[in-house]
C-alpha cells in the first residue's frame, strides 16, 4: 500500500521558535503535496502545498522544503505562536487519491 | 458561506443497524470524497466521485456504500456497521480534483458503533 511517514508524533516548541515536520513518501507518482491544520473539534484546513518540480515553497511563516531525490518533504513554521498549536497531517495526492501522514500534535509554549 | 456540511454530528449506533451519514457542499464542485480518521493512521480515503454518477473506491472502502445522484450530495452508508467502524468521518470536496485544486472539509462525523 502507499504510504506517507510523517515524525514526530508530537513536538513541543516554545514561543518564537522554529517547528519542524518531516515526511517521506514512497510512490514517486504523486505529483501534489499538501499540508492540512486541524484545530480540536474541526475538520483539516488546506496550509500549505507545494508540487514535485519546485524545491522551497513559502507563505508568512509557513515552508515547505522538498526534496525530489530522497523522497522527502517537510514544513517548517518559523517564530512559532500559541496558535499555531494544532495537528499537522502532510498529505500527497496523485490524481483523484489522497494518502495522509499520521499526523503531528504540535504545541507551542507561551 | 462555502461549505461543506455533514450530518450528523454524533452518532452512536448499535452493530448491525443500517445508518447514513450525509454530506452536502454548495460551493458546485465536481470532487467529494470521505475520509476516516484514526489514531495513528492520520486520514484514509474510503470513497470518492469525480462527477455525478462517477464513485470509485479509495484505501478502506470495505463495509461503506456511497452514491452521487446530485452534484452537491454525497452520502455515506453503512449498511451493517460493526465495531471496527467506530472513527471520525470526514467528507470533502474540491472543484475538480484534490491534485489541481484546495480540497475543503466539512467539520466531521464521529461515530461510535456499539
Amino acid at each position: 500500500q502507499q504510504q506517507v511517514k510523517q515524525s514526530p508524533q508530537s513536538l513541543i516548541v516554545q514561543k518564537g521558535g522554529i517547528s519542524i515536520i518531516n515526511c517521506a513518501y514512497e510512490n514517486t507518482a504523486f505529483d501534489y503535496f499538501p499540508w492540512y491544520q486541524q484545530f480540536p473539534g474541526k475538520g483539516p484546513a488546506l496550509l500549505i502545498a507545494i508540487r514535485p518540480d519546485v524545491s522551497e515553497k513559502k507563505e508568512g511563516r509557513f515552508t515547505i522544503s522538498f526534496n525530489k531525490s530522497a523522497k522527502q518533504f517537510s514544513l517548517h513554521i518559523m517564530d512559532s505562536q500559541p496558535g499555531d498549536s494544532a495537528t499537522y497531517f502532510c498529505a500527497a495526492t496523485r490524481g483523484f487519491k489522497t494518502i495522509f501522514g499520521a499526523g503531528t500534535r504540535l504545541f507551542v509554549k507561551a | 458561506e462555502a461549505q461543506v456540511t455533514q450530518n450528523p454530528r454524533y452518532l452512536i449506533t448499535v452493530t448491525g443497524k443500517k445508518l447514513t451519514v450525509t454530506c452536502s457542499q454548495n460551493m458546485n464542485h465536481e470532487y467529494m470524497s470521505w475520509y476516516r480518521q484514526d489514531p495513528g493512521l492520520g486520514l484514509r480515503q474510503i470513497y470518492y466521485s469525480m462527477n455525478v454518477e462517477v464513485t470509485d473506491k479509495g484505501d478502506v472502502p470495505e463495509g461503506y456504500k456511497v452514491s452521487r445522484k446530485e452534484k452537491r450530495n454525497f452520502p455515506l452508508i453503512l449498511e451493517s456497521p460493526s465495531p471496527n467502524q467506530t472513527s471520525l468521518y470526514f467528507c470533502a470536496s474540491s472543484l475538480t480534483s484534490p491534485s489541481t485544486d484546495t480540497q475543503y472539509f466539512g467539520p466531521g462525523t464521529r461515530l461510535t458503533v456499539l
